[in-house]
This record gives C-alpha cells, structure tokens and sequence, in this order.
C-alpha cells in the first residue's frame, strides 16, 4: 500500500503546454506539500494546503496552481510551461502543519520540458 | 532563512564516522533530518524539538543545540547503506503556519 502517490512519474512535454501531476496520500493526514528538486538537489517548498487551505505559497510563477479536491488529494497544474520548469516534483504530507510530524514524500515526478 | 549545512560532500570508509551540522540564523523551532538515496524520494530520519535533545535509532543520531542555533548528524561506524544526501530540514514558529525549509544537502558516499 503506497503511502504517498504520484502520477506519473515521467513526464515528457514541450515548451508552452499545459500539464497536471496528481498526488493522492492515504495516511490520513492533514496537510500536503509540493516540493521542487532542481538538479542542484535543492529541495524546494512550493505549496502546502491544511484542510483544503492554502498555507504557504512560495514565490513560485502564477503559473503554477495547486488544485485539492480533498483533504487526500494534491495535484499540481502547470500551465505554459517553460525549460526552466524541468526538475523532479514531489508530493508529500504529514500530520497537522507538520513542524512536529515527519513527512512522507511520494517517489517523485520528472518533469522534463523541451 | 535556508538553514546551510556543513560538509557539502564527504566520503567514507566502511566504519568510519561522520558528522553533518546544520546551523541556522534564526531561532528554530524544530530540526528534521531527512536521506534521499539517488533517484529515490526523501526519507525520514528524525525530528529534534527541543533545545539539547538528542534522538537516534541505530548508529545514527542526532543533536539540537538551540541556543546556537545549530544541528548535527552523527553516523557512527558507516555502512554502505548510508550513503546518499543527507538534508536538514529547519522550522520556524509562526501563526501555524508549516515553515520547513531545506538545507542543500551533504552527499555522503560509503566505500568499501
């Protein structure tokens, strides 16, 4: 039973489309994350939702929206994408906001846009 | 606010020791230990709370310094196992709301 899902974990696209990564955690938790790993490995908050609530949104483009249809889902809608926007996202959640609670993160998604 | 860890990247011998600080410039709330192997997610390690509180499982522990605002990871006799990167993940305190933010990581590599 995976913990934290996402889908897919490949994603192949070019320049100015518009794609979506679902994510989908079945521990119960509270709050959901999506983190940027450029290739410099750092691990980037994006978005964090409490309760189908926004709590944190980082400086990232407009052009990415967090979309949660519940409190177990996630998903990340990108529109014109750009060849900056290519790195590995992640998916995560944990218990309450989480300063106290592990989190678990989903394998990942490689976004690479040409 | 990015909390900024020490070594960038260390190799090791089996059985070797090693330790990885973390150190922050403003007053934390929490530390969280973290290893992603490559191509893998991050995983758990450990959560430090309190200042001077030290946790591990194994031959990996850990230590909360709160008044310097720092953070270390100590592997002791390595395995090749724990080879990966190795982030800090640091939170603030404030109006509830999740603040992690993560260091750039220390790539350690255990050779045989």
């Amino acid at each position: 039973d995976t913990a934290v899902s996402q889908t897919p974990k490949y994603l192949v696209t070019q320049m100015g489309n518009d794609k979506s990564i679902k994510c989908e955690q079945n521990l119960g938790h509270d709050t959901m994350y999506w983190y940027k790993q450029d290739s410099k490995k750092f691990l980037k908050i994006m978005f964090s939702y409490n309760n189908k609530e926004l709590i944190i949104n980082e400086t990232v483009p407009n052009r990415f929206s967090p979309k949660s249809p519940d409190k177990a889902h996630l998903n990340l809608h990108i529109n014109s994408l750009e060849l900056g926007d290519s790195a590995v996202y992640f998916c995560a959640s944990s218990q309450d906001t989480g300063l106290w609670a592990e989190a678990f993160f989903g394998q990942g998604t490689r976004l690479t846009v040409v | 606010q990015q909390p900024v860890q020490s070594p960038q990247a260390v190799i090791l011998r089996e059985g070797e020791d090693a330790v990885i600080n973390c150190s922050s410039s403003k007053a934390l709330y929490s530390v969280h230990w973290y290893r992603q192997k490559h191509g893998e997610a991050p995983v758990f390690l450990m959560i430090l709370l309190k200042g001077g509180e030290q946790k591990g499982h194994d031959k990996i522990s850990a230590s909360f310094n709160e008044k310097k605002q720092q953070s270390s990871l100590y592997l002791t006799a390595s395995q090749l196992s724990y080879s990966g990167t190795y982030f800090c993940g640091t939170a603030y305190s404030g109006a509830g709301s999740y603040q992690l933010t993560f260091g750039k990581g220390t790539k350690l590599s255990v050779i045989p």
